[in-house]
């Protein structure tokens, strides 16, 4: 089972650019979430989605959309991109989204934007 | 606000123990999560507290006291493996996961 993949696994990318970071899981879980990680800080949520066809904002979701068109796929667009989303950006999922569920996660992409 | 303190960076020698501190002040508690990162590499996932007490899973063991806002994870017969980041993670009352910055654990021979 391959669990959750994302691609590209890295990029540097033109600022102003727009650029959709993929995510897809075959576990069936109902929650996905992504998260930005940053040198000296923890995880930071930018969106997550607890079911298929629903989106919410997290900490940190100013510059970025994402959309939930099924199960399995949880894109994330930067439409015009900043220096400061140079990151590495993990996609994750869990089962419910609700208390004591584990959350699993992709191998990450880094982003560079100049 | 919400909070989630653990050391930046700790050293230990190959078989010896160590001790990873976290404490949190968050809005609401459903439990406390460590992981495990290597460099370069995704968390992955080591345990789950959501009760007062310590919970063992072979060489690693976590504890919780709700009341102190206070968790640690104990690692045991250190091997060079466990030189990792180790994530201290708190779900609030809104089921999200808030984090602390990591902790880096040097392990030297």
């Amino acid at each position: 089972t391959a669990g959750i993949t994302q691609a590209p696994t890295s990029q540097i990318l033109a600022a102003g650019r727009s650029m959709t970071l993929r995510c897809t899981q075959d576990m069936r879980h109902n929650a996905m979430y992504w998260y930005r990680q940053d040198l000296g800080l923890g995880l930071r949520l930018i969106h997550y989605s607890n079911t298929a066809g629903t989106t919410g904002k997290g900490e940190v979701p100013d510059g970025y959309s994402v959309s939930r068109a099924n199960t399995d796929d949880f894109p994330l667009t930067l439409a015009s991109a900043v220096p400061s989303q140079t990151s590495v950006y993990f996609c994750a999922s869990s089962d419910s989204g609700t208390g004591g569920d584990t959350q699993y996660f992709g191998p990450g992409t880094r982003l560079t934007v100049l | 606000g919400q909070n989630i303190d653990q050391p930046t960076e700790m050293t230990a020698t190959e078989g010896a123990i160590v001790q990873i501190n976290c404490t949190y002040q968050t809005s609401g508690f459903n439990g406390l999560f460590w992981y495990q990162q290597h460099a370069g590499e995704a968390p992955t996932f080591l345990s789950y507290n959501v009760l007062d007490g310590l919970e063992e899973k072979g060489r690693f063991s976590s504890f919780l006291s709700r009341s102190k806002g206070y968790s640690y994870l104990l690692l045991k017969e250190l091997q060079m493996k466990d030189s990792a980041s180790y994530l201290c993670a708190v779900m609030d009352s809104n089921y999200q996961l808030i984090w602390g910055a990591g902790t880096k654990l040097i392990i030297k021979p």
